[in-house]
């Protein structure tokens, strides 16, 4: 069946530094790819998306491009702020379902 | 805009004993979803409501789970009788009904049951 696999965490990186957070996918057909991200005690929000390969969705300077020959869809930003520390999901859907990975922790040091 | 509403935050029950969480879906929001967030692993649906009625429920624990959304609005979960593998984070989430491949959910903030 479909499913999502990301890097496990916590991954720790110092404010400023570059993050990448690996999210590889496995699924008939074409899904649609998502990054939601949950900051501590609030519900997971809808962080970027991307409809179909070649696709880059980006938001408050993160990035992630869908790829279609290595079936991933990786989570990247240049510079990351303290702000940033949260739990991060990368997603699926298809045929109006949603998969969602385990999560990855993220913690930033100033 | 508010946002979708969850209660209880938290909740410390005994094994076997009962438990019910509502939600309150964000105003005008057609679908409703339940979703399971055990420790350490990503959202698993539990149960889908379109209006006051179930879409899927494929993966929702028919001998102890239950929920419903009688008039189309908020939602309750129940759990009778609770195992101690039913400690997780219970979240709701809500959706218009124009969203397209659930790209438009809003999650509330979850209600935390510890099973002893």
């Amino acid at each position: 069946g479909d499913s999502v696999t990301q890097m496990e965490g916590p991954v720790t990186l110092s404010e400023e530094a570059f993050l990448t957070i690996n999210c590889t996918y496995t699924a008939t057909g074409y899904p649609s790819l998502f990054w939601y991200v949950q900051y501590p005690g609030e519900g997971l929000q809808l962080l970027l998306k991307a409809t179909k390969a070649d696709d880059k969705g980006s938001n408050k300077g993160f990035e992630a491009t869908y790829r279609k020959e290595t079936t991933s869809f990786h989570l990247e930003k240049g510079s990351v702020q303290v702000s940033d520390s949260a739990v991060y999901f990368c997603a699926l859907v298809r045929d109006d379902k949603i998969i969602f990975g385990k999560g990855t922790r993220l913690h930033i040091l100033p | 805009e508010a946002g979708v509403a969850q209660s209880p935050r938290y909740k410390i029950i005994e094994k076997r004993q009962s438990v019910a969480f509502w939600c309150n879906p964000i105003s005008g929001h057609a679908t409703l979803y339940w979703y399971q967030q055990i420790l350490g692993q990503g959202p698993k649906l539990l149960i889908q409501f379109q209006n006051n009625g179930v879409v899927d429920d494929s993966q929702l624990p028919k001998d102890r789970f239950s929920a419903e959304r009688l008039k189309g609005v908020d939602s309750t979960l129940k759990i009778q009788p609770a195992k101690l593998e039913d400690s997780a984070v219970y979240l709701c989430a809500s959706s218009p009904a124009w969203a397209v491949y659930n790209e438009k959910l809003f999650f509330g903030s979850g209600t935390q049951l510890s099973v002893l």
